[in-house]
């Protein structure tokens, strides 16, 4: 069974610092990666999907990498802000319609 | 969220009563989620569809059960409410199975059962 592991679970930084979040899986047999964003008592909003096929992904300050022969993934986020506060969860689609998730890193941005 | 409306967005009730949850879309997407999500467990998929009354099991689908009478509708029933089914419940959708469709997620339903 996939295993997606994201460390830290937690991280506090000053705002303006460049940050970058891991997220691992265990099978490397993936469709794609996607990386979501859950401010608290709210859903979750896509940040960025990766293909299997793709080594990167930006959009804004946010660029994810995806290594899949290791297994792993990052999330970079650029010059943060305290709006950047959130929990960021990753989710690997293993085969044709299931997604396995992390258990997500909280960050919290400060002023 | 756009185009996926979940009902009630939170709910109390008592062990044992039976309780259905029910995920509203307007995106006439095929594939259709329900999750738990629970701290120290993440998201677990409890069941799916993947179109009009075809339905399969998650990894964690006991107590539950699911319908799809139509593309824009996705029910989640508790038959009977335990307490380890306390938990915020998340609906998704996805347009496709092709690599290059993700998901979209519904704002939750909190539900405590008592």
């Amino acid at each position: 069974k996939q295993e997606v592991t994201q460390i830290p679970a937690a991280l506090s930084v000053p705002e303006g610092e460049n940050l970058v979040l891991n997220c691992s899986f265990t099978d490397s047999a993936i469709y794609n990666l996607q990386w979501f964003r859950q401010d608290p008592g709210k859903g979750l909003t896509s940040l960025l999907l990766i293909q299997s096929s793709q080594r990167e992904q930006t959009s804004g300050r946010l660029n994810a990498s995806l290594d899949k022969s290791s297994g792993r993934s990052t999330l970079y986020i650029a010059a943060s802000q305290p709006g950047d506060s959130a929990t960021y969860l990753c989710a690997v689609k293993e085969d044709s319609d299931k997604f396995y998730f992390g258990s997500g890193t909280k960050l919290n941005v400060k002023p | 969220d756009a185009g996926i409306t979940q009902s009630p967005r939170h709910k109390v009730t008592e062990t044992g009563t039976p309780v259905t949850l029910r995920c509203h879309q307007t995106e006439n997407h095929r594939y259709m989620y329900w999750y738990r999500q629970d701290p120290g467990h993440g998201l677990r998929l409890i069941h799916y569809s993947y179109g009009v009354k075809d339905t399969d099991k998650g990894e964690v689908s006991d107590g539950y059960s699911v319908s799809r009478s139509k593309t824009e509708d996705f029910l989640l029933t508790l038959e009977s409410a335990t307490s380890s089914q306390t938990s915020v419940y998340f609906c998704a959708i996805s347009e496709s199975i092709q690599t290059n469709y993700g998901y979209t997620f519904g704002s939750g339903t909190r539900l405590t059962v008592v």
